[in-house]
C-alpha cells in the first residue's frame, strides 16, 4: 500500500531564515505531486505541482519554491520566510492517472 | 467568482442521526469530479468519497454517501448515523475538465458531533 510521508511535523522558525520541509512518497511510481497551504481556520491553497522529475509547476508567485529531485520526493523551500508564511502545509499525492489527491500528515510551521 | 461554495461554517448533530453537509460548485466544463475530504483536529486531510460528473448513480463509502444534483450543481455530503469521531472540518472539492488537473477546496464546514 502507499503512504506518504512528511518532516518534519513542527517548525518554529525565525523571519528571514531559510526552510525546507520534506515529502516522500512510497509504495507507487510516478506520482503527481502536490504542495498545500493551509491559514489558520482557513482552506487549502494549492502551492506547487509536480507531475514528474524536474517539472514543477508554481499556482501563486512567492516567497517559496519546490523541487522535485527523485520520483516520489518533493521539497518546499524558502531562501527567506516572511511572517506570512506562517501555516499548516500539506503534502499530497495522486496516481498520474487519478484525480484522487491523498495528503501526509502536514508540517505546522511558525514564523516568529 | 468562488467555484466551490460551502455556505455552513458550522454543523451541530447529534451521535446516531444523519448530518448533510452542502456543496455548490461552479464550472462550464462538462467533465469534472467531485470530492469530499475530512480534516480532523491532528491536520491530516482524509479522503471521503468521489463523484463523476457522468455518474450517474450517487456515490456511496459506508456511512458517506453524496447527494449529487447536477442540474442545481451541489454535490452534498451525507453521513449516516453520525458518531463522535465524525468531529472535525469537511472540505468539498472540484477537478475541472478532462485529464490531469488540480483540484479547488471550498472553504470547509466544522462538524460537532454530541453525546
Amino acid at each position: 500500500s502507499q503512504t506518504i510521508h512528511q518532516w518534519p511535523a513542527t517548525l518554529v522558525q525565525p523571519v528571514g531564515s531559510p526552510l525546507s520541509l520534506e515529502c516522500t512518497v512510497e509504495g507507487t511510481s510516478n506520482p503527481n505531486l502536490y504542495w498545500y497551504r493551509q491559514a489558520a481556520g482557513r482552506g487549502l491553497q494549492l502551492l506547487f505541482y509536480s507531475v514528474g522529475i524536474g517539472q514543477i509547476s508554481s499556482e501563486v508567485p512567492q516567497n517559496l519554491s519546490a523541487s522535485r529531485p527523485q520520483d516520489r520526493q518533493f521539497i518546499l523551500s524558502s531562501k527567506k520566510l516572511l511572517l506570512s508564511d506562517s501555516g499548516f502545509y500539506l503534502c499530497a499525492w495522486s496516481e498520474w492517472t487519478s484525480d484522487t489527491q491523498y495528503f501526509g500528515p502536514g508540517t505546522r510551521l511558525t514564523v516568529l | 467568482a468562488q467555484k466551490i461554495t460551502q455556505t455552513q461554517p458550522g454543523m451541530f448533530v447529534q451521535e446516531k442521526e444523519a448530518v448533510t453537509l452542502d456543496c455548490t460548485y461552479d464550472t462550464s466544463d462538462q467533465s469534472y469530479g467531485l470530492f469530499w475530504y475530512k480534516q480532523p483536529s491532528s491536520g491530516e486531510m482524509i479522503f471521503l468519497i468521489y463523484q463523476g460528473s457522468y455518474d450517474e448513480q450517487n456515490a456511496t463509502e459506508g456511512r458517506y454517501s453524496l447527494n449529487f444534483q447536477k442540474a442545481r450543481k451541489s454535490a452534498n455530503l451525507v453521513i449516516s448515523a453520525s458518531q463522535l469521531g465524525d468531529s472535525a472540518m469537511y472540505f468539498c472539492a472540484m477537478r475541472e475538465g478532462r485529464g490531469y488537473s488540480t483540484l479547488t477546496f471550498g472553504k470547509g464546514t466544522m462538524l460537532l458531533v454530541s453525546p
